[in-house]
């Protein structure tokens, strides 16, 4: 069971639109409709702010979207603020109750 | 309102069994659906699943540490127990515990995570 591929960084100025992507398999991401993302600050706990690929949680900005297709999974952050820099993890149901992690994305905004 | 908070060691030496404790509130662990999970994230890299626990005691650990790992309720009911036997350097991570929705597949409480760090 390896870790959903996910690029290493990514950057944005304000106000742009930034995608992160999440690589997975047929074991996970590409059989499932059970992927999350969720945002880590410096020092704090991971916050979910995407589950079921596209749903957003109670509070969470709407400038966050998440899609999928096939095994890819995708985060797209619109109106890009310097409050979303941070470290991004996408997440996915992997079967028989087992759960997969992505490598993490750290975004930059410039 | 959902809180989770992790206590344990802040130090073991390697071999040692490290035993963390995830005390919760805000929801019930009896409950149909309710989950908890336990995650680690090594300094400066990604997170990692570890285990997860049901309302019906069903139990998932990740694959590769699965001979390592047992995920139990506690004695306390709004408790949830980590243990990892022979532990490494390696293992020095801050371990989180979080709360999981069974029909959606998530994590969406987590607690503020504790550092454990293995040395001798």
């Amino acid at each position: 069971q390896s870790a959903l591929t996910q690029p290493a960084s990514v950057s944005g100025s304000p106000g742009q639109s930034i995608t992160i992507s999440c690589t997975g398999s047929s074991s996970d991401v590409g059989s499932y409709n059970l992927v999350s993302w969720y945002q880590q600050h410096p020092g704090k706990a991971p916050k979910l702010m995407i589950y079921e690929v596209t749903k957003w949680p109670s509070g969470v900005s709407n400038r966050f979207s998440g899609s999928k297709s096939g095994n890819t999974a995708s985060l797209t952050i619109s109106g890009l603020q310097a409050e979303d820099e941070a470290d991004y993890y996408c997440c996915s149901y992997a079967g028989s109750s087992t759960v997969i992690f992505g490598g993490g994305t750290k975004l930059t905004v410039l | 309102q959902i809180t989770l908070k992790e206590s344990g060691p802040t130090l073991v030496k390697p071999t040692q069994t490290l035993t963390l404790t995830c005390s919760f509130s805000g929801f019930s662990l009896s409950t149909s659906g309710v989950g908890v999970g336990w995650i680690r994230q090594p300094p400066g890299k990604a997170l990692e699943w570890l285990a997860l626990i049901y309302w019906n005691d069903d139990k998932r650990y990740s694959p590769s540490l699965k001979n390592r790992l047992t995920i139990t309720k506690g004695t306390s009911k709004n408790q949830v127990v980590l243990t990892m036997t022979n532990m490494d350097p390696v293992d020095t991570a801050t371990y989180y515990c979080a709360h999981r929705k069974y029909s959606g597949s998530y994590f969406d409480y987590w607690g503020q995570g504790t550092l454990v760090t293995v040395s001798s």
